[in-house]
């Protein structure tokens, strides 16, 4: 069975680092992997998407994440954080059969000035 | 209008309340999905329609009722809810709906549902 862990709940930093967002996941299959941001009182975001073309997928924003098969890794990454970054992002893991997508609980980012 | 539409965003209902949840898709897409989001836990599916037909109902109890008219309009009809029914309740569609979900879905900014 598919499954999705988001290593932090919770993730600061200050304006103009990097931020780096935790999430293993396990899956029996070649899964597709998604990040989504959640903005306050907003629905859910596509960051970006991995459907084993490149290892490493550019997402909008500034944002990244590396799909590394040996360590059953996909984080995201970003140079440079801004203000508006500060969301909620979950890791997202494709399931298998007639099983549907399977979130993870979320990091909250919070971006200090 | 573009991407994905949910009117109201915000609702507060009592227990005996009948109310209705509306989405509306701008995408083309063939398939609707109804999402529960509560605090402190994961996304929770709830309902999956592909081509106007319902093709996953993830247990959800009888007090919710979907309605899928065409693929472009989603319904969530409410009755006799909980207090713990209260969440965000987000809807989201993609292209269809294939096997372990890999069609990115697109999401709406949901209903804050309150129940007293």
């Amino acid at each position: 069975a598919q499954s999705v862990t988001q290593l932090d709940s919770h993730v600061s930093v200050s304006e103009g680092t990097p931020v780096l967002l935790r999430c293993n996941y396990s899956s029996s299959y070649s899964p597709s992997l998604f990040w989504y941001v959640q903005h306050p009182n907003k629905g859910l975001q596509l960051l970006l998407k991995y459907t084993s073309a490149a290892t490493l997928v550019k997402g909008i924003n500034g944002f990244e994440a590396e799909f590394k098969k040996s360590e059953t890794s996909f984080h995201l990454t970003k140079p440079s954080a801004h203000m508006s970054d500060a969301a909620e992002y979950f890791c997202v893991v494709s399931g298998s059969g007639n099983t549907p997508l399977v979130f993870g609980k979320g990091t909250r980012l919070s971006v200090i000035a | 209008e573009t991407g994905v539409t949910q009117t109201p965003r915000h609702l507060v209902m009592g227990m005996t309340n009948k109310k209705s949840l509306k989405c509306e898709q701008h995408l083309g897409h063939n398939a609707m999905y109804w999402y529960k989001q509560s605090a402190k836990k994961p996304l929770e599916l709830m309902f999956v329609y592909n081509f106007k037909e319902q093709t996953e109902n993830n247990s959800v109890p009888s007090r919710f009722s979907p309605e899928c008219p065409n693929s472009s309009h989603l319904f969530l009809h409410l009755h006799t809810l909980q207090p713990e029914d209260s969440a965000l309740y987000l809807c989201a569609s993609s292209q269809e709906a294939v096997a372990g979900g890999r069609n990115t879905q697109y999401f709406g900014p949901g209903t804050r549902l309150t129940v007293l």
